[in-house]
């Protein structure tokens, strides 16, 4: 079973800064990368998908893929309180599904 | 387009009872996925169906879990008899055909407690 881990948190960052989220896989094959955000009590969401190594930004938030070490990130600039939830780290499954790492907890603090 | 549906929203039971949830995908999705989220956990893929045939059950607790889809568009899932360690939200995903390279879109899900 492939693995995804990411750190649980929380993490705390003031209102205005870059929260800095990261995620590692264990399988080199992986092609597919996904970022959802599930706050509490919902379903997760969607919010970004990476595909290539380098960078892919989309407003506020840019997601980093490095295949090579086996590690995507994203990042929020700007966070802003509404901001705050669990951020899943999701990678490809030999193409049929994903495997969802633990989640991060992001906490923006007014 | 409406979304995933899913029902009940909350269902609480006993040990030993049965249980069963229902998902309805978006219109024209061939792939549904039953996902389970334990508290403080990332969702772990139960089963994935495309149209009525399952692709991945390996995840899935075959000795009290089932999963059906028969007409290639609503699936159910049943727990018989639940246990403590059931209490989840069980998460259905839709997506177009293929690995859902575009990403899942996710119901609202059912939070099941076991007492």
């Amino acid at each position: 079973q492939k693995e995804v881990e990411q750190n649980s948190g929380p993490l705390s960052v003031p209102e205005g800064a870059i929260a800095s989220l990261n995620c590692t896989y264990s399988d080199r094959g992986s092609q597919s990368f996904f970022w959802y955000r599930q706050y509490s009590g919902k379903s997760p969401e969607l919010i970004m998908s990476i595909y290539s190594n380098g960078d892919k930004e989309d407003g506020r938030f840019t997601a980093q893929l490095n295949k090579a070490s086996q590690y995507v990130s994203l990042l929020i600039r700007d966070s802003q309180p509404s901001d705050s939830a669990t951020y899943l780290c999701a990678v490809d499954n030999y193409g049929q599904n994903f495997v969802f790492g633990p989640g991060t907890r992001l906490s923006v603090l007014p | 387009e409406a979304g995933v549906a899913q029902s009940p929203r909350y269902k609480i039971i006993e040990k030993r009872q049965s249980v069963a949830f229902w998902c309805n995908p978006i219109s024209g999705h061939a792939t549904l996925y039953w996902y389970q989220q334990i508290l403080g956990q990332g969702p772990k893929l139960l089963i994935q169906f495309q149209n009525n045939g399952v692709v991945d059950d390996s995840q899935l607790p075959k000795d009290r879990f089932s999963a059906e889809r028969l007409k290639g568009v609503d699936s159910t899932l049943k727990i018989q008899p639940a246990k403590l360690e059931d209490s989840a939200v069980y998460l259905c995903a839709s997506s177009q055909s293929g690995q859902g390279y575009f990403g899942y879109t996710f119901g609202s899900g059912t939070r099941l407690t076991v007492v």
